[in-house]
């Protein structure tokens, strides 16, 4: 089936080790995103991509770093200079044409904690 | 810059009812996409509905409708028939063809009540 997988679900990290969350497409689709939601609070944008090899800052690109060398796949690497790391990270797609055109769709999420 | 606003952050609905939620935006833009999203306990973020902006008639999914009224940038969610199952946050979102990305509003929490 079609989707977005994130990996691993659950990570728990030591303070001042990096980290990467996996993000895998199967869609086909142009632009991949990172958000990430704190308890009880809205989704704030940290990366996108709309093609393969360029990606842009969001809102709060600050200690988070990614790469796109592949359509499908778009890694989040969140550092220690991210000083609350702590949170629930989504990834997300979407394609720009069609009858879904512009509409995004989530990975089911990955909980990142810092120990 | 282009914002989307959701005046209520929780509300409470009896199981069977009808509810309505509000979102507002604010854009010079006139070809654009409005979105409205669940994010259940699990935290998935589910698509509920979509509309494309030179699209008049209002989008219908099942129990789920939307009212656009464009000139006021104003779009709301309507769930009739209120079940258990539609506890979540609901997310509005929107989207320009000159932007790159989706900016959503800050949810609602919607309670139903047995």
């Amino acid at each position: 089936d079609g989707g977005i997988t994130q990996s691993p679900k659950y990570l728990f990290r030591k303070e001042g080790q990096n980290v990467t969350l996996s993000c895998e497409q199967n869609l086909n689709h142009d632009a991949m995103y990172w958000y990430r939601q704190d308890p009880g609070q809205g989704l704030r944008l940290i990366y996108y991509s709309q093609i393969v090899n360029d990606f842009q800052k969001g809102d709060i690109a600050e200690g988070y770093s990614v790469s796109r060398e592949k359509k499908e796949s778009f890694p989040l690497t969140v550092t220690s200079a991210q000083k609350n790391p702590t949170a629930f990270y989504l990834c997300a797609s979407s394609v720009p044409l069609g009858p879904d055109g512009n509409t995004i769709y989530f990975g089911e999420g990955s909980w990142l904690t810092v120990v | 810059a282009q914002t989307v606003t959701q005046s209520q952050p929780e509300m409470s609905v009896q199981e069977a009812e009808t509810v309505t939620l509000s979102c507002t935006y604010d854009t010079s833009e006139s070809d654009y996409y409005l979105f409205w999203y669940k994010q259940p306990p699990s935290r998935q973020m589910i698509l509920v509905i979509r509309q494309e902006a030179y699209k008049q008639q209002n989008a219908t999914e099942n129990r789920f409708s939307v009212n656009f009224q464009k000139a006021a940038k104003s779009f709301s969610l309507k769930i009739s028939d209120s079940q258990l199952g539609d506890a979540a946050m609901y997310f509005c979102a929107y989207y320009a063809n000159r932007d790159d990305k989706i900016i959503f509003g800050k949810g609602t929490r919607l309670h139903i009540l047995p």
